[in-house]
């Protein structure tokens, strides 16, 4: 079975501090591992993919299998950050599910 | 112009009814989704399809069906509405392949009176 945890669900971060928001997967195979993030009143779109290996928003996520994580990081909030972020996983092999995590809500304190 | 689109956007109902959310896709994609969500919470799948006359049951137990007779469409029906089905319910699709991106829609806001 294919499982994502968010450990946090909130998460208060200073404007211009670091931040790191948590996901670790489980899952027997492969896994893709996507970042998405949804904005006040916004739809929930996607942030980035462990595939793509690229800064989006100045947010970057490494995924380490020895670990089963792909945290999301910043090293500098802005006061934009502020949003709902969701781990998901979906497998690469067969089975077409996205699992999403329980999300961390995230707020940069100005 | 290619999108994902829910109807109705919110919805209230008495208890007891049939109700059906619409969700439609105009960007050909095989793989579609729908996902139940109290707001600013966690998503849970509850049904997803592979394609055409596919579908499969998801993580969350749900009284509601669903059906994908045509591509660009996945409905989702609750026969008998409760209170307890009170929530947001999320619909998305991606194309086939590796690493594609999900796309959602604006979600159906739905409470049962």
């Amino acid at each position: 079975a294919q499982r994502v945890t968010q450990p946090e669900k909130l998460l208060s971060v200073f404007k211009g501090a670091p931040v790191e928001l948590k996901c670790n997967y489980s899952y027997s195979g492969s896994p893709e591992l996507f970042w998405y993030v949804q904005y006040s009143r916004q739809r929930l779109q996607l942030l980035l993919r462990h595939i793509s290996r690229e800064s989006i928003k100045g947010f970057t996520a490494d995924l380490n299998k020895g670990e089963t994580s792909f945290h999301l990081k910043k090293p500098f909030a802005q006061e934009e950050d502020s949003a709902m972020y969701y781990c998901a996983l979906r497998s690469n092999f067969g089975n077409e599910k996205l699992t999403f995590g329980t999300g961390t809500r995230l707020t940069i304190i100005p | 112009e290619a999108d994902i689109y829910q109807t109705p956007r919110y919805l209230v109902i008495g208890t007891g009814k049939k109700i059906t959310l619409e969700c439609s896709q105009t960007m050909g994609h095989d793989k579609m989704y729908w996902y139940q969500q109290d707001p600013g919470m966690e998503l849970h799948l509850i049904h997803y399809s592979y394609g055409v006359n596919s579908t499969e049951k998801g993580d969350l137990s749900s009284e509601s069906t669903v059906s994908r007779i045509r591509t660009e469409h996945f409905p989702l029906t609750l026969e008998s509405a409760r209170p307890s089905h009170t929530s947001q319910y999320l619909c998305a699709s991606r194309n086939r392949g590796a690493y594609t991106e999900a796309f959602f829609g604006q979600g159906t806001r739905l409470t049962v009176v």
